[in-house]
């Protein structure tokens, strides 16, 4: 496809229960971020990929958040024992650089609910 | 205080009119700023660059303030279409490659 691809589109877990959300980049991009937007927010962001290399996690809430990318293509962001406060939107964007003035390419994100 | 803060609005304004974004950052060492648009439950989309000499496409004019670390987005003779979220938007130098958003501007043009 052409652009960013996001799955699932919509994740309902009860409380407690482990989730993994995957993102597939536009092939070729070098550098894939995560991040997290609440309902009336921005996006905050969460991590920061270099083709395999994790450079930035800053941006984890919490070591119950947890990001992998092992062959520099598809993400995967993994949520041990979801709270309630992990409800938003996950948003996975890539960009073809890691030059400042390349532009990041967002997919349409992944809405968790934790009940 | 929030790295980027911005006016969440909302600003209702009536087709054809003149509206007007601000947004100031707090990281003097921020390298790149953006200008974002965020349609209800859609994904954000790169609106503009902003550049220090100021740069304009369309209807659209984004302004740079480095020494006052101020950035601004003008939207000339709004359309229906223009109804969305504009979020301002800032890329760390350094190690980190992140951009960091602001709560965005909520934008309503009515008829």
């Amino acid at each position: 496809g052409a652009g960013v691809s996001q799955s699932p589109r919509y994740k309902v877990a009860k409380r407690g229960q482990d989730v993994a959300l995957r993102c597939d980049p536009i092939s070729g991009h070098v550098s894939l971020f995560w991040y997290q937007q609440a309902l009336g927010q921005g996006p905050e962001f969460l991590t920061y990929f270099q083709n395999e290399a994790q450079l930035d996690k800053s941006g984890l809430p919490s070591d119950r958040f947890f990001a992998e990318r092992p062959e520099g293509s598809v993400s995967t962001l993994k949520i041990q024992r979801t709270q309630q406060e992990d409800s938003a939107v996950y948003l996975c964007a890539s960009s073809l650089a890691r030059g400042h003035n390349s532009p990041l390419h967002f997919g349409n994100g992944t809405r968790l609910t934790v009940t | 205080r929030k790295e980027v803060e911005q006016d969440p609005g909302p600003f209702n304004v009536p087709e054809g009119a003149t509206v007007a974004f601000n947004c100031t950052y707090s990281n003097s060492a921020s390298q790149s700023f953006f200008w974002y648009r965020q349609d209800c439950r859609k994904e954000p989309k790169l609106l503009m660059s902003v550049y220090s000499s100021g740069n304009e496409d369309g209807r659209f004019t984004a302004q740079l303030n480095r020494a006052s670390q101020y950035i601004s987005l003008l939207i000339r003779d709004s359309k229906l279409s223009d109804s969305a979220t504009y979020l301002c938007v800032v890329r760390l130098g350094g190690a980190t490659n992140k951009l960091i958003f602001g709560t965005g501007t909520l934008l309503a043009v009515q008829p």
